[in-house]
Order: C-alpha cells, then sequence, then structure tokens
C-alpha cells in the first residue's frame, strides 16, 4: 500500500548495533503498529499507537522501542540489535474506530542482523 | 485469551478449481474476522471481514468467507482458482470489546496450479 511507507526496505547490521526502522503514511489514520514476520509464525505485535501521545506494547516488546514524531510517522528501534530480530518487520495503520477497521500495511522492511 | 488456528500451511488446486482456505478462532465474546493476502515482497492486503449479520462476507478479488459460530470457523473460499490468486493468506480475529488486538494466524500458503 503505497499510502504506508517504510524506509529502508532492506537493512542488514551487526549484533549490538542500535538501527532505526522508519513508517510514514498518508492515510491521515490516528492508529499506527508495528508488527514483525517469521516463517511459520505469523504477525507478531511490537508495539501500537492510538495517537501521537499514546504509545502501549504489544505481544513481543522486549529489545524494541517507538517514537510517534506526528500523527503520520512512527518509528521503530532496536537499541540492541542481536541475531534472533532478524525478520521482516511491517508498519500498518487503521482509523479510529469499534475496532472493526482493517489494517493497511507498508511494503515491509526485511532487517537482517549478523 | 484469543487465538487463531490455520491448520494448513499449505493448500495446492488446480486452476479453475474451487478453493477453500481454512481458519477458525477462538475468542472471548463475539468475533471480529478478517482475511488478509500477501504477494511476494510486499505488505498484508485486506481482502474481507466478518462483523455482524449475514454469516457469507464477499470480499475483493471474488473471495468470500463464511462465518460459523458453531464451529468457530471462518473459513476463505472462491468458486474457481486463478494462478494470480496464488499468494500467502492470513486469517485474523480481535473480540468486539475492543479490548485486545487483532491476533493473526501463521498463514496459509496457496498455490494454484495452471
Amino acid at each position: 500500500d503505497a499510502d504506508v511507507t517504510q524506509t529502508p526496505r532492506n537493512r542488514i547490521t551487526k549484533t549490538g548495533k542500535r538501527i532505526m526502522l522508519e513508517c510514514s503514511q498518508t492515510k491521515g489514520h490516528d492508529r499506527m503498529y508495528w508488527y514483525r514476520q517469521d516463517p511459520g509464525l505469523g504477525l507478531r505485535l511490537i508495539y501500537y499507537s492510538f495517537d501521537v501521545k499514546d504509545i502501549n506494547k504489544g505481544e513481543i516488546s522486549d529489545g524494541y522501542s517507538v517514537s510517534r514524531q506526528a500523527q503520520a510517522k512512527f518509528s521503530l528501534s532496536l537499541e540492541s540489535a542481536i541475531p534472533n530480530q532478524t525478520a521482516l518487520y511491517f508498519c500498518a495503520t487503521s482509523d479510529s474506530g469499534q475496532g472493526n477497521s482493517p489494517l493497511h500495511f507498508g511494503n515491509g522492511t526485511r532487517l537482517t542482523v549478523t | 485469551a484469543q487465538s487463531v488456528a490455520q491448520p494448513e500451511d499449505q493448500v495446492n488446486v488446480a486452476e479453475g478449481n474451487p478453493l477453500t482456505v481454512k481458519c477458525t478462532y477462538s475468542v472471548s465474546g463475539n468475533p471480529y474476522l478478517f482475511w488478509y493476502v500477501q504477494y511476494p515482497n510486499r505488505g498484508l492486503q485486506f481482502l474481507l471481514k466478518y462483523i455482524t449479520g449475514d454469516n457469507l462476507v464477499k470480499g475483493s478479488y471474488g473471495f468470500e468467507a463464511e462465518f460459523n459460530k458453531s464451529q468457530t470457523s471462518f473459513h476463505l473460499k472462491k468458486p474457481s482458482a486463478l494462478v494470480s490468486d496464488s499468494a500467502l493468506y492470513f486469517c485474523a480475529v480481535r473480540d468486539q470489546t475492543g479490548a485486545n488486538n487483532l491476533f493473526f494466524g501463521t498463514g496459509t500458503r496457496l498455490t494454484v496450479i495452471p
């Protein structure tokens, strides 16, 4: 979905390095999410934000942090990367609603930690 | 606790034949149910959702899904498969209280054989 842009598309980094993944959206949605995808595990929620002043942990937040710089921007940081954080990372957005609004995903960032 | 099961990692079907991708769920109370599709090197795309009402839900690209409350299932179907339907399909659920986030299954890879 071109309305949700993730940068970079691919990143290779070394163990112990700090890395930031960025997400921006033009959909005007309040809610933003970070997921990671691993083969055989589906998507797991890392962090989510319902507005600029709201940050919440997901099911696998350890080792990650986020920043909601504006309604349109939501970045994910790995403070000290480790190999088991090698995965495909997705940013997603949704509008506020009754919980039945679908998510809109970016094209993902493939992160490799060596 | 919420959970989603996609019992088949892989489904193969001949082009022109009907296809079914299975999904069962567990949630407290009434569910919101979703199907997403992922093509190579892309993010997930929303296909359809069930909120309430008619148990047969129609979505994008000719897909439909049938909600069965007694069997806690939400199987994805299409009457006639196309080679271009080959992709990874994810079922997702959340409860209608809004207390929990969307929970994804592990995905089913559909291959349509020409």
